[in-house]
C-alpha cells in the first residue's frame, strides 16, 4: 500500500531552471518529512527536511514547501545545474512506536547544460 | 569519519541459496536500517537495530533477518532466495535511531539466477 505519493516520475529542465517534485501522503501520523538525492551506484543522502509545523524550510538552492491541511509537500531547487541531475525521493517518517521511514517512488531529473 | 560501509557491493545467488549481507555503520551511530530497493517497489523499510535488539520491522517475510553485534555493525540474511529478491540492499545508520538523518552506504546489489 503507497502510502507516499510522489510525482513526476521524470522531469527534464534546462540549466537555471526551477524544476519541482511533489509529494502527497495520505496517512496523518507522519511527523517528519525528508527528501534524498540518490546519483547512479551510490546510496541515497540526505538533502533537506521538514517537519509538518513548518510551511518552508529553505537550504541552500533547495526549498521544501510543506501544506499539511492538504497533506502534500514538495521540493524546488533553484538555479538548477546539470551537477543536480539525479533520482530524487521523498519520504515521510511514521510516528508513534513503529517508527520507520515510508518513501515515495522516485523522480529521475535530467537538467540539461 | 568514514562512511557506512557494506560489504560485499555485488552478489550472484542462484534460487533457493541462503546469503548474508555486512553493514559497518559510521563510527559511534547504534542505529542502523536495512531497506530494499528495486525499480519496481521503489525503496521499501526492512528492519532497525539498535543496541542489538531489532527495534521495528517492516513488511517482510521471515526469510528476511537481520542481527547487530555490539560494535554495531550488522548483518542481513536472506534464507531461500527467490528472484524476486535481486534487488539493492541497502542500510543507513544514524546515532539513536530514525528520527535522526539517516546517513545511507552504497548497497550490495544481490542478483538471484
Amino acid at each position: 500500500q503507497q502510502q507516499v505519493k510522489q510525482s513526476p516520475q521524470s522531469l527534464i529542465v534546462q540549466k537555471g531552471g526551477i524544476p519541482i517534485i511533489n509529494c502527497a501522503y495520505e496517512n496523518t501520523a507522519f511527523d517528519y518529512f525528508p527528501w534524498y538525492q540518490q546519483f547512479p551506484g551510490k546510496g541515497p543522502a540526505l538533502l533537506i527536511a521538514i517537519r509538518p509545523d513548518v510551511s518552508e524550510k529553505k537550504e541552500g538552492r533547495f526549498t521544501i514547501s510543506f501544506n499539511k491541511s492538504a497533506k502534500q509537500f514538495s521540493l524546488h531547487i533553484m538555479d538548477s545545474q546539470p551537477g543536480d541531475s539525479a533520482t530524487y525521493f521523498c519520504a515521510a517518517l511514521s510516528a508513534g512506536s513503529a517508527r520507520q521511514l515510508t518513501f515515495g517512488s522516485g523522480t529521475q531529473l535530467t537538467v540539461l547544460p | 569519519k568514514a562512511g557506512v560501509t557494506q560489504t560485499p557491493r555485488y552478489l550472484i545467488k542462484t534460487r533457493g541459496q541462503q546469503v548474508t549481507l555486512s553493514c559497518s555503520p559510521i563510527s559511534g551511530h547504534r542505529s542502523v536500517s536495512w531497506y530494499q530497493q528495486t525499480p519496481g517497489q521503489g525503496l521499501q523499510f526492512l528492519f532497525e537495530y539498535f543496541s542489538e535488539t531489532q527495534r521495528n520491522k517492516g513488511n517482510f517475510p521471515g526469510r528476511f533477518s537481520g542481527r547487530q553485534f555490539s560494535n554495531s555493525r550488522s548483518e542481513m540474511n536472506v534464507s531461500t532466495l527467490e528472484l524476486g529478491d535481486s534487488a539493492l540492499y541497502l542500510c543507513a545508520s544514524s546515532p539513536s535511531g530514525v528520527t535522526q538523518p539517516q546517513h545511507f552506504g552504497d548497497g550490495t546489489r544481490l542478483s538471484i539466477l
